[in-house]
């Protein structure tokens, strides 16, 4: 499974635009990038998906340049909610049996 | 969205016990995932599972042993529990869902292991 690179911790105030970018040099062909969110004491959760170019939802966008070693996560308006750990995770999940491993995260921290 | 189940949410035993942590879902998907995770620290891959009667070890070396004869359950097992077993368990499958999305991991509450 590619090895994927975060900054450790960003900060932000609210209504802010927040981009997370996660490093994947070795993202394999058919690999996608899959984002997900993780709250103190919980799993984590979802947040969004893509293999290239943008993805948007209703919650976030996806950025993955045309190389794919990279991926940014971009957070609009954020809130105190929004308050985080957020991991981005590259493999190709449908098939094969690799295992899905995460990077360390990026810890977000909102302020008022 | 999956169900998955976790259980006990939370266990305080003492050292040398047997304990095992249950985890159930109800999607049938084929992959199941346990990782393990300190407080503040990152996910560690400890077992998965691809199917039933299918399990492998994953990154993080565990004492821990899984179990897969039904697709709904994957259980987690310490035959002896040690204070350094302490952490939080977390369950996860892996499957279609309703987003057009190459799979997606859905997790449990965690169970909160505290060994004495």
């Amino acid at each position: 499974l590619a090895k994927t690179t975060q900054p450790i911790s960003m900060d932000s105030y609210e209504g802010q635009e927040v981009n997370i970018t996660c490093s994947h040099n070795n993202i394999a062909t058919n690999d996608y990038i899959t984002w997900y969110q993780q709250f103190p004491s919980q799993g984590p959760r979802f947040i969004i998906q893509g293999y290239k170019t943008k993805v948007t939802n209703e919650v976030a966008s996806l950025f993955i340049p045309a190389d794919r070693k990279s991926s940014t996560l971009s957070l609009p308006r954020v809130s105190l909610s929004d308050t985080a750990v957020y991991y981005c995770l590259v493999g190709y999940m449908d098939t094969g049996r690799r295992a899905l491993t995460f990077g360390s995260g990026t810890r977000l921290q909102v302020q008022p | 969205e999956a169900d998955i189940y976790q259980t006990p949410r939370y266990l305080v035993i003492g050292t040398g016990k047997k304990i095992t942590l249950e985890c159930s879902q109800t999607m049938g998907h084929d992959k199941m995932y346990w990782y393990q995770q300190d407080p503040g620290m990152e996910l560690h891959l400890i077992h998965y599972s691809y199917g039933v009667n299918s399990t492998e070890k994953g990154d993080l070396s565990s004492e821990s042993t899984v179990s897969r004869i039904r697709t709904e359950h994957f259980p987690l097992t310490l035959e002896s529990a040690r204070p350094s077993h302490t952490s939080q368990y977390l369950c996860a499958t892996c499957g279609t869902s309703g987003r057009e999305v190459s799979g997606e991991l859905f997790f449990g509450e965690g169970s909160r292991l505290t060994v004495l």
